[in-house]
């Protein structure tokens, strides 16, 4: 079954970092463009950040430019997103999705979500 | 930045037809993604690149794109149906959704 499962959310203070996970199963992770999306709470979908395959080019939103960074391990099948100087505008639910072969494609698979609140 | 805009709302008796617009600069120069989301529930891919449906999507959805706008149609509604609703697009290095909508099963 194809799959992707998120960790690493959780409550963290303005100004301090997080780092997420996700574990991809039942395809091969290394052919695949990779993503991080984000949803505030009662708000819309917002994409954060791309990944290409073997790592070489990284897109981001500006809002987390300079502040997240984006990496994967294809040895491990794993997608990661380092959060840093977190502010309480980045809450929201985290999803890792699958984007395709070309950046141009859809997100495919979508993981279930992990929950990041920024908050004193 | 590309902007993509939808109808907050849509609301449809079953067995009707849900139209879904999505507007953008010259958005039929690209291919346009559509997901849905139901609450709680992660989104879910139902028409990729235009018009093609996804294995497991049933045929009531379809897609379209030409000029300034592209449209979702979900024919013969049904309860289920009842969801958020957003298209995608790639666009000068980032990814770009829409705003939502929101489509109410009268």
């Amino acid at each position: 079954e194809v799959q992707l499962v998120e960790s690493g959310g959780g409550l963290v203070q303005p100004g301090g970092s997080l780092r997420l996970s996700c574990a991809a199963s039942g395809f091969t992770f290394s052919s695949y463009w990779m993503s991080w999306v984000r949803q505030a709470p009662g708000k819309g979908l917002e994409w954060v950040a791309n990944i290409k395959q073997d790592g070489s080019e990284k897109y981001y939103v500006d809002s987390v430019k300079g502040r997240f960074t984006i990496s994967r391990d294809n040895a491990k099948n794993s997608l990661y997103l380092q959060m840093n100087s977190l502010r309480a505008e980045d809450t929201a639910v985290y999803y890792c999705a699958r984007v395709g072969r070309s950046v141009y494609d859809a997100f495919d698979i979508w993981g279930q979500g992990t929950m990041v609140t920024v908050s004193s | 930045s590309y902007v993509l805009t939808q109808p907050p709302s849509v609301s449809v008796a079953p067995g009707q037809t849900a139209r879904i617009t999505c507007g953008g600069n010259n958005i039929g120069s690209k291919s346009v993604h559509w997901y849905q989301q139901k609450p709680g529930q992660a989104p879910v891919l139902v028409v990729y690149d235009d018009s093609d449906r996804p294995s497991g999507i049933p045929e009531r959805f379809s897609g379209s794109n030409s000029g300034n706008t592209a449209t979702l149609t979900i024919s013969r509604v049904e309860a289920g149906d009842e969801a958020d609703y957003y298209c995608q697009v790639w666009d000068s290095s980032s990814e770009v959704f829409g705003t939502g909508t929101k489509v109410t099963v009268l």
